[in-house]
């Protein structure tokens, strides 16, 4: 099976702190994403990746940068995290195959709290 | 204009019925399309895919297409409390991405 990881599953930081959560995954996906979910918003895309060092925006890239710098780990950055940034984060993987998707494996996520 | 839209619930559903989950989409280029599961608290995890039109069953689950009306469907049948949980909708968009609905809350009353 397909292993997503985030390296923390509960964070508290303080405003104006930079955070840095990591997701690796161990089958090779060439694409991997970071999602945020909040109550009654649903599951709203950051940052995405098709492949080493590649970066595109999602829906609400304000206030977050990523970094992919190998292909199993891409890291969400806050730079100067704000009290809403406290949210669920949640990391994906995908195999990418010109006519075929098989959907994305999750990680377990990481509740970040600022405080 | 969101371009999957769910019923956010909840949906209650005795212990042993079918809970029917349904799903439409905007986007006619949308090929494929998914069933995830989410317990309070946890990530969601994939349940099913579809991409032809018609019906796919996999043990209690059945998910089912039809792209000419753009929309998607799950039924859980014999439904117990263990699929209690918030049921995403989501479908490929022009990029291969994932575009999920808000999600269905599913509660199975014993």
């Amino acid at each position: 099976d397909v292993k997503v990881t985030q390296s923390s599953r509960y964070l508290v930081k303080r405003t104006g702190e930079k955070v840095f959560l990591e997701c690796v995954q161990d089958m090779d996906h060439e694409n991997m994403f970071w999602y945020r979910q909040d109550p009654g918003l649903g599951l709203r895309l950051i940052y995405f990746s098709y492949d080493v060092k590649m970066k595109e925006k999602g829906d609400i890239p304000e206030g977050y940068s990523v970094s992919r710098e190998k292909k199993e780990r891409f890291s969400l950055i806050l730079e100067s995290a704000s009290t809403n940034q406290t949210s669920m984060y949640l990391c994906a993987s995908s195999y990418a195959e010109a006519d075929a998707n098989y959907g994305y494996t999750f990680g377990s996520g990481t509740r970040l709290t600022v405080v | 204009q969101k371009e999957v839209e769910q019923n956010s619930g909840p949906l209650s559903v005795p212990e042993g019925a079918i809970a029917s989950l349904n799903c439409t989409y905007s986007d006619r280029g949308s090929q494929s399309f998914f069933w995830y599961r989410q317990y309070s608290g946890k990530s969601p995890e994939l349940i099913m895919f579809i991409y032809s039109n018609g019906d796919k069953e996999d043990g209690r689950f059945t998910a089912q297409l039809n792209k000419a009306s753009q929309y998607v469907s799950l039924l859980i049948r014999d439904s117990q409390p263990s699929d209690s949980a918030t049921y995403l909708c989501a479908g490929t968009d022009s990029w291969g991405k994932l575009q999920f609905g808000a999600g269905t809350q599913v509660v199975v009353t014993p």
